[in-house]
């Protein structure tokens, strides 16, 4: 069965340096979402992404984070300056149709220190 | 600002029961409600996505409902197993928005 996959699995990195993660959707969906969950806490959405360019993006989606689909297949999240308090699990998700079912990937799991 | 909320927060029922979660959601014009399973450290499992112009969907010993106007979903689950074990989230869609909005989840243990 087709699965949204994600690299790394965990990166640990140092505040202030520039990380990216990487996400390959399910191959046939056409809408792209990166979502975050800081430990302990609930599942937030960050960002959309259909036809080659953002739909959506909530608050904590500011200038410090972007997102691309340089390939047919990868669609990449970048933080450019990490902070402590971008520590979360980072997951990402893909759907057929703007309301069809998301599925989502393992998560990669940020660490700042 | 929609807002989702899941009671209870957490629930521990002895194999062979079974069992109803329940989810709340403040604003009523939602696309759909999909529930999830996480394992700890792992991705969400999807479990079922129930339309806005759905009442019901099953799946196996899952059985969602949806009660749009009032607000409410519940997850039924029959004859649990100790595999059962897992976080349950519930997360909407909808009010224009593109991604889900989730609650805090439900965590689940049945005792074998």
């Amino acid at each position: 069965e087709p699965e949204v996959t994600q690299t790394p699995s965990h990166q640990v990195t140092q505040m202030g340096q520039e990380v990216i993660l990487r996400c390959v959707p399910i191959s046939n969906h056409l809408y792209f979402y990166w979502y975050r969950q800081i430990l302990g806490q609930k599942v937030e959405f960050l960002v959309s992404f259909y036809n080659n360019e953002i739909s959506e993006k909530s608050e904590i989606f500011d200038d410090q984070f972007s997102v691309e689909r340089p390939d047919g297949s990868n669609f990449t999240l970048k933080i450019r300056s990490t902070k402590l308090e971008d520590s979360a699990m980072y997951f990402c998700a893909s759907s057929f149709g703007l309301t069809r079912e998301q599925y989502f990937g393992p998560g990669t799991r940020l660490t700042v220190t | 600002k929609q807002e989702v909320t899941q009671i209870p927060a957490a629930l521990s029922v002895p194999e062979g029961e079974n069992l109803v979660l329940n989810c709340s959601f403040t604003d009523s014009a939602i696309y759909n409600l999909q529930w999830f399973r996480q394992d700890p450290g792992k991705g969400l499992t999807s479990l079922l996505l129930i339309q806005s112009s759905q009442r019901e969907r099953t799946s196996g010993r899952l059985n969602a409902s949806l009660d749009k106007s009032s607000g409410r979903s519940t997850l039924y689950i029959a004859a649990s197993q100790p595999g059962d074990s897992a976080t349950y989230l519930c997360a909407v869609q909808g009010g224009g928005a593109d991604g889900l909005t989730f609650g805090k989840g439900t965590h689940l243990i049945i005792q074998p």
